[in-house]
């Protein structure tokens, strides 16, 4: 089965903190998505990566970046943390080829800023 | 960009009965449309995906149907039972490119014993 793993189920941080939200998957996958969930909003992507090193901005990438250094592992960075990027986050990781779209996510983590 | 919407935001059936979520979306070369659902504390999962080419796909209780010209979308599950409770998400990828997906913004579907 494919695993998806994340750093931690449940983050609490403070107001301009830095913080680092990681993400590994173990199947050899292309592509590697970071999503932010809200409630009546859905699942916003908010940076993908396709090949190590490479990296597009989704909808939202304001406040965000993003670390690919190794094929397995996708990292999301928050510079300085706001309240408003209290959130559910969530990893996706996909084959990248055409015989499959399908994205298997992470069980996500919740930050809280305060 | 993509644009999808997805209709009702909750949604209530008795057991057994059918329950019916539907989506719309935007931009006329997408092709291919997922529907995940997502169970309490986890991540979402995909249940079932259709491409442009068939109007429709069945897997057991669940079916998808999807009508191009009309941009519009279906998620039918029948027999329904306690634990199709869950949130429901459809997508569309409209660049297969970088196969990014648009999601909606779900349906929290409760199944009443």
């Amino acid at each position: 089965d494919v695993k998806v793993t994340q750093s931690s189920r449940y983050l609490v941080k403070r107001t301009g903190e830095k913080v680092f939200l990681e993400c590994v998957q173990d199947m050899d996958h292309e592509n590697m998505f970071w999503y932010r969930q809200d409630p009546g909003l859905g699942l916003r992507l908010i940076y993908f990566s396709y090949d190590v090193k490479m990296k597009e901005k989704g909808d939202i990438p304001e406040g965000y970046s993003v670390s690919r250094e190794k094929k397995e592992r996708f990292s999301l960075i928050l510079e300085s943390a706001s309240t408003n990027q209290t959130s559910m986050y969530l990893c996706a990781s996909s084959f990248g080829t055409s015989a499959s779209y399908e994205q298997y996510f992470g069980p996500g983590t919740r930050l809280t800023v305060t | 960009g993509e644009n999808v919407e997805q209709h009702p935001s909750t949604l209530s059936v008795q057991e057994g009965d059918s329950a019916v979520i539907k989506c719309t979306y935007s931009d006329s070369a997408s092709n291919y449309f997922p529907w995940y659902k997502q169970e309490l504390g986890k991540g979402p999962q995909l249940i079932i995906d259709i491409r442009s080419n068939v109007g429709e796909k069945k897997d057991q209780r669940i079916a998808v149907t999807l009508n191009k010209t009309a941009k519009h979308f279906s998620l039918h599950i029948t027999e329904t039972q306690p634990e199709d409770s869950a949130v429901y998400f459809c997508a569309a990828i409209s660049n297969f490119g970088n196969e990014k997906l648009t999601f909606g913004t779900g349906t929290r579907l409760t199944i009443i014993p």
